[in-house]
């Protein structure tokens, strides 16, 4: 079994200002992560993920992570943000790297973030 | 425009009703999964299907059935529908690049 933690509910930053949004999985397997972005009301939408390779993975609209296997973490940062990235951001595992034959994915319970003007 | 279809957007249910949650996808992927998402919870993988005639069960299945019989369509049945159902479904699915691709969902209400 995996789980994600997401360890902060609510984020609120200041416009420009850099942010950072923490991830910790555990599993007994190899694992695939990701971000994912959902706007009120909308679908989720894919930030970036790790398969394997570069432990620094670069995704959409400013967006990058890095993947740390040693602590089980994958925090995604910002340099600066913007009004628009006001948004729930969630974190995901699969454990497709091993295998296994399941499918689908484990999220946390995602990080409100909030821009201040 | 390709991507994952749902229907219908917002669902009233009176307990006990039964209905089915459409699901239909245009990017010939082999994977699909239906995810229920509660406040604070995040979202729960109900469902996932990695094929035609190929099903099985998520983290939370009990009160739900799928059947896959095209590459194309995933419904999500409620056949008996309690309060505890109310909650916001998400239809995913993927090709080999491991990047699922989300539905806009459909709002269910049991009442």
């Amino acid at each position: 079994a995996q789980s994600v933690t997401q360890l902060d509910s609510q984020v609120p930053v200041f416009e420009e200002a850099p942010v950072e949004l923490r991830c910790n999985y555990s599993s007994s397997v190899s694992v695939y992560l990701f971000w994912y972005v959902q706007y009120p009301n909308q679908g989720l939408q894919l930030l970036l993920k790790y398969l394997s390779g570069s432990t620094l993975v670069k995704g959409i609209n400013g967006f990058e992570a890095e993947f740390n296997k040693s602590q089980t973490s994958f925090h995604l940062r910002k340099p600066s943000v913007h009004i628009s990235d006001t948004a729930e951001y969630f974190c995901a595992v699969s454990d497709l790297g091993s295998g296994g034959g399941a499918d689908g994915l484990t999220f946390g319970k995602g990080t409100h973030l909030i821009i201040q003007p | 425009n390709a991507g994952v279809t749902q229907t219908p957007k917002f669902q009233v249910l009176k307990t006990g009703q039964s209905m089915t949650l459409q699901c239909a996808q245009d990017m010939n992927h082999e994977y699909m999964s239906w995810y229920r998402q509660d406040p604070g919870m995040g979202l729960r993988l109900i469902h996932y299907s990695v094929g035609a005639g190929i099903t099985d069960q998520g983290e939370v299945p009990n009160g739900y059935n799928v059947s896959r019989s095209t590459t194309e369509d995933f419904p999500l049945r409620l056949l008996s529908a309690a309060p505890s159902q109310t909650s916001v479904y998400f239809c995913a699915s993927r090709g080999q690049g491991y990047g699922y691709t989300f539905g806009s969902g459909t709002r269910l209400t049991v009442v």
